[in-house]
């Protein structure tokens, strides 16, 4: 089945370690989003790649970058997690850039120690 | 700008009841999507329902129906005779277009359906 996914489901790190989550998808969609989603919130959306053209919220912190290698896979990097990064992290695609359906994948929940 | 208001943060009731679910907006633009998602206890948001601002119809789908209402700006969302396995987060969205196509989330409903 066509699908997003997200590896890992779960991610522990150290704090100001550096970490990566990554974002795959098979529906072939241009479009590729990251959003942070604290406990009890809704989910705030960091950036997004419309193909290689990448959009960055303007309250994103700078910790935060992301990598579209290819159509397939999008990378959030977080340069040094704080404590407050703690949350869970969703990968959404739509197939492009006009008001389509997003369409997430199941999140990585990351845990800063 | 826009927004989108669930009022209510969380709703309890007891199995094979009914319940709505209910979400406001606000927006400036004549053309937008209002989305409904369902966020389970295992994270994953799962898309239920897209409606465009041209379409008023109410829709149907098995136990789930959607009310929208453009005069109050609403679109609720009601589950009849509702189970255990509908208890989560309920989210309502409104797409808009800056600089690609994005959504505002309410900030959801917990729904707990206890048997």
């Amino acid at each position: 089945d066509a699908m997003v996914i997200q590896n890992p489901r779960y991610q522990v790190t150290q704090f100001g370690k550096p970490v990566t989550l990554s974002c795959s998808q098979t529906l072939n969609h241009n479009v590729m989003y990251w959003y942070q989603q604290k406990s009890s919130q809704a989910p705030k959306l960091l950036f997004h790649y419309y193909d290689k053209d990448f959009n960055n919220e303007a309250d994103t912190p700078d910790n935060f970058q992301s990598r579209r290698p290819n159509t397939s896979f999008c990378f959030l990097d977080i340069r040094s997690p704080g404590l407050g990064d703690a949350a869970m992290y969703l990968c959404a695609t739509s197939r492009d850039a006009r008001e389509e359906t997003q369409y997430f994948g199941p999140g990585t929940r990351l845990l800063v120690l | 700008a826009q927004k989108v208001t669930q009022a209510q943060t969380e709703i309890s009731v007891v199995e094979k009841e009914d319940v709505t679910l209910d979400c406001v907006y606000e927006t400036r633009d004549t053309t937008y999507y209002l989305f409904w998602y369902k966020q389970p206890p295992s994270g994953e948001l799962v898309f239920l329902i897209r409606r465009n601002s041209f379409d008023e119809q109410n829709e149907i789908s098995g136990r789930y129906s959607w009310n929208f209402q453009k005069s109050t700006s609403s679109f609720n969302f009601t589950i009849t005779a509702s189970q255990v396995v509908d208890s989560a987060v309920y989210f309502c969205a409104l797409s808009y277009m800056e600089y690609g196509n994005k959504l505002v989330f309410g900030a959801g409903t917990i729904l707990r359906v206890k048997s």
